[in-house]
């Protein structure tokens, strides 16, 4: 199957700072970038399509100033979580859409705000 | 508006004893329904796609089936090691988004 990474795997900071996940696929190009939440014990939850090359595209309800996201490339997009606080922490998924029209799905991210 | 639900919410079983998942939809076109297994503190690992009633996929002691209104996934004598989340998800026509379920949290003891 096709596999994609995140980086870091975990991430703990200070409240006010900027954090940056990176989402990689690793051995195919993704046109297409989803980014995730997942609180404990709950389902995922969407919060923005990525497309290469252009604007994300924003759950409702989510922050696009708060969550910004880049996909600069066919295999990357990065997810910044800006002046980060308490109520940020969660556990942030990535997944990459390939052309067999399957999302695979990165580690996570475990970010913690101090 | 589409709609996932997964039952049953936990399930504890003695390994060598097989059960199903139910994950039942709304959905105005299905375009596809997904099976992940998540372990925690990991992402989803994909499983299964089913593109069409009647269509089924196996692999290993995990088989998934798939009706006009429900999917499910069997587990035949399962073990220890296929305690995990179990996660339903339907593709939102022509956007390739995922609703998910709840999902399905699996205990099997030896």
């Amino acid at each position: 199957g096709a596999v994609v990474s995140q980086h870091p795997s975990w991430v703990i900071c200070k409240s006010g700072t900027s954090v940056k996940i990176e989402c990689r696929s690793l051995d195919f190009q993704a046109t297409t970038m989803f980014w995730y939440r997942q609180f404990p014990k709950q389902s995922l939850m969407l919060m923005a399509t990525s497309n290469e090359g252009s604007k994300a595209t924003y759950e409702q309800g989510v922050e696009k100033d708060k969550f910004l996201i880049n996909h600069a490339s066919l295999t990357l997009s990065t997810l910044t979580v800006t002046s980060a606080h308490p109520e940020d922490s969660s556990f942030y998924i990535c997944s990459a859409h390939t052309v067999q029209e399957t999302q695979y799905f990165g580690p996570g991210t475990r970010l913690l705000v101090l | 508006e589409d709609q996932v639900t997964q039952s049953p919410e936990a399930l504890r079983l003695q390994e060598g004893e097989s059960s199903s998942l139910n994950c039942s939809y709304t959905v105005s076109g299905l375009r596809g329904l997904f099976w992940y297994r998540q372990d925690p503190g990991k992402g989803p690992e994909f499983l299964f796609t089913l593109y069409s009633a009647g269509e089924e996929k196996e692999k290993e002691r995990l088989k998934a089936t798939l009706t006009k209104k429900e999917s499910f996934l069997h587990i035949t004598a399962p073990k220890p090691e296929d305690s995990a989340t179990y996660l339903c998800a339907v593709e939102d026509g022509g956007y390739n988004k995922l609703i998910f379920g709840a999902g399905t949290r699996l205990a099997v003891h030896p």
